[in-house]
């Protein structure tokens, strides 16, 4: 079945470093990719997407492109701000059949002053 | 615009008790799901819903029940509520078939059971 692979962290970050997350997928098809974002306190929101390979989603500062080749959809970010504080989690759904999402285990990050 | 609004926010049961969560949206959405988060495991489907009067198992389903009898209404029914089901509870919302579809995701329920 389809699957998402990201590191827990947390990860810790000072303010205006450089950000990357990984993320590596398996699925059959061709599945549209996210990244969303949880706030502490709050729900899930969407911070990017791609629908196919080579796209590049970007929201924020914040980039990630689909690479179908090495099956990876890796978040970037030039500068972290302390508001980036959040958990992020990597996500797929499938085209086929009922649309589920499927979800890595997300991703902490804290960013200090 | 309201999108997905799921209520209560935060709920305490006792073991045993039974408890419905509700959730609504108003984008006119075919699909309609539920997930819980839990530590280390990401979110896990529980129920889904690809219309009015359709509804599935996803990968948690036991000791939740689900109906749909209208497009925005998706409640999640804990029978008999025990501490495994402490968790935060989301519920999503797509449109149906469409390469640029997403899902929109509520603001969560969080559940402790005691």
């Amino acid at each position: 079945g389809d699957s998402v692979t990201q590191m827990e962290g947390p990860v810790t970050l000072s303010e205006e470093a450089f950000l990357t997350i990984n993320c590596t997928y398996t699925a059959t098809g061709y599945p549209s990719l996210f990244w969303y974002v949880q706030y502490p306190g709050e729900g899930l929101q969407l911070l990017l997407k791609a629908t196919k390979a080579d796209d590049k989603g970007s929201n924020k500062g914040f980039e990630a492109t689909y690479r179908k080749e090495t099956t990876s959809f890796h978040l970037e970010k030039g500068s972290v701000q302390v508001s980036d504080s959040a958990v992020y989690f990597c996500a797929l759904m499938n085209s086929g059949g009922y649309q589920k999402v499927t979800f890595g285990i997300g991703t902490k990050l804290q960013v200090i002053p | 615009n309201a999108g997905v609004t799921q209520t209560p926010k935060f709920q305490v049961l006792k073991t045993g008790q039974s408890m419905t969560l509700q959730c609504a949206q108003d984008m006119n959405h075919e699909y309609m799901s539920w997930y819980r988060q839990d530590p280390g495991m990401g979110l896990r489907l529980i129920h889904y819903s690809v219309g009015a009067g359709i509804t599935d198992q996803g990968e948690v389903p036991n000791g939740y029940n689900v109906s749909r009898s209208t497009t925005e209404d998706f409640p999640l029914r804990l029978l008999s509520a025990a501490p495994s089901q402490t968790s935060v509870y989301f519920c999503a919302s797509s449109r149906g078939q469409g390469v640029n579809t997403e899902a929109f995701f509520g603001q969560g329920t969080r559940l402790t059971v005691v």
